[in-house]
């Protein structure tokens, strides 16, 4: 079965670092970009910022640019997103997702495994 | 980066009715456009890509269509499990952006 098995829910501190994870099983976990998500309480989807596990080149959605930081260990097919100094804003769920590609005439992208979701609570 | 955005922002439906969500791009995206289904304490879920694509495994019920800027995500007849918060999303440049989504809840 293919899926994404995400760290369980975590509650900090404003100002402490923390690190999630998801790791990939069922498939070639190279051979798939992990992508990252937040969903803040009663909001919506907000894309973070994706990496390639096969050579670990990353790319973010500005808003989050120089906040997060996504990474990958291929030799545990486990993708990483981590901050160094949370704030209460950060407070939300965070999900990964893997990005598969289909289509006939042309590449489409889309994300179509995803983890249950990390929840991440910062308050004081 | 690409504005989505979702109408309605909510809505209420019967077991059965046809029910249709539009999602407009601040700019033309051709067909790089994803629709997702999210339940309450779930994790949201691939439903149609490319615009019109059906994922593997979704009730042939969904149905999605446009291009350029418009699109649509239509429920033949809605049923029970279809209750939840639907999303579009373009796939066209990043950053990625995803609609505020369109809630579907039981009249």
């Amino acid at each position: 079965e293919v899926q994404l098995v995400q760290s369980g829910a975590e509650v900090k501190k404003p100002g402490e670092s923390l690190r999630i994870s998801c790791q990939g099983s069922g498939y070639s976990f190279t051979s798939y970009w992990i992508t990252w998500v937040r969903q803040m309480p009663g909001k919506g989807l907000e894309w973070m910022g994706r990496i390639d596990p096969s050579d670990s080149y990353s790319n973010y959605n500005p808003s989050f640019q120089g906040h997060v930081t996504i990474s990958a260990d291929k030799s545990i097919s486990t993708a990483y997103l981590e901050w160094r100094s949370l704030k209460a804003s950060d407070t939300a769920i965070y999900y990964c997702a893997r990005r598969g590609s289909g289509g006939t005439y042309a590449t489409y992208y889309y994300m179509d495994v995803w983890g249950k979701g990390t929840t991440v609570t910062v308050s004081s | 980066d690409i504005q989505m955005t979702q109408s309605p922002s909510s809505l209420s439906a019967s077991l059965g009715d046809r029910v249709t969500v539009t999602c407009r791009a601040s700019q033309s995206i051709s067909s790089y456009l994803n629709w997702y289904q999210q339940k309450p304490g779930k994790a949201p879920k691939l439903l149609i890509y490319a615009a019109s694509s059906l994922q593997s495994g979704v009730p042939s019920r969904f149905s999605g269509s446009g291009s350029g800027t418009d699109f649509t995500l239509t429920i033949s007849s809605l049923q029970p499990e279809d209750f939840g918060t639907y999303y579009c999303q373009q796939s066209y440049s990043t950053p990625r952006t995803f609609g505020q989504g369109t809630k579907v809840e039981s009249k």
